[in-house]
């Protein structure tokens, strides 16, 4: 089974407008943490933000959020105000285990946003 | 503060041939991970070391493998390539274990094509 589910292989916004990109995770651990990376045509990958799975508020960063449901095992991404330079490859990614334990991630397929002027 | 480097950035390879990579993580950080990205697998993990030991293996055959040094420069070998193993292959290094979430910040990838 997946561990981190993208529904949406494309998306487009209207710049200037908000948008939410789903993301949703399969994990037994209590202990987990939920990433977001950002991949343009270039290739690197950037972090965008974090969830923690014993946070108690949902993340922000900037013009990112996560809207976390832990009881659902969702952690949607909300950009607002899309940019043209948002345009991109977004990857939700888990992390499962305690800290002490490997930082391997687990990545879904990925969405790829199309901002549109 | 300078950020991961990948070495080299393209490299074109035939069949059987062997190739190493290479990364240089952010000075300070001790953890390093490697990731193989393809358009019908998507990222997929293959190894992580900290200081020197590797951690943990992602589902790669032997021919992968690697290495992390004591200055936590890593190099990563694929011997006897094949076709399926064109991708770009991506670096990540982060501060370790007992360092909050522990970040992983990503290089700019090699790609590799086998030809």
């Amino acid at each position: 089974a997946q561990k981190i589910t993208q529904t949406q292989p494309g998306m487009f916004v209207q710049e200037k407008e908000a948008v939410t990109l789903d993301c949703t995770y399969d994990t037994s651990d209590p202990s987990y943490g939920l990433f977001w990376y950002k991949q343009p045509s270039s290739g690197e990958m950037i972090f965008l933000i974090y969830q923690g799975s014993y946070d108690q508020q949902n993340a922000t960063e900037g013009r990112y959020s996560l809207n976390f449901q832990k009881a659902r095992k969702s952690a949607n991404l909300v950009i607002s105000a899309s940019q043209l330079g948002d345009s991109a490859m977004y990857f939700c990614a888990m992390r499962e285990g305690p800290g002490a334990g490997s930082y391997q991630l687990t990545f879904g397929k990925g969405t790829k946003l199309s901002v549109i002027p | 503060k300078a950020g991961v480097t990948q070495t080299p950035r393209y490299l074109i390879k035939t069949r059987g041939q062997q190739v190493t990579l290479s990364c240089s993580p952010i000075s300070g950080h001790r953890s390093v991970s490697w990731y193989q990205q393809t358009p019908g697998q998507g990222l997929q993990f293959l190894f992580e070391y900290f200081s020197e030991t590797q951690r943990n293996k992602g589902n790669f055959p032997g021919r992968f493998s690697g290495r992390q040094f004591s200055n936590s420069r890593s190099e990563m070998n694929v011997s006897t390539l094949e076709l399926g193993d064109s991708a770009l292959y991506l670096c990540a290094s982060s501060l370790g274990p007992g360092s909050g979430y522990n970040e992983q910040f990503f290089g700019p990838g090699t790609r590799l094509t086998v030809l």
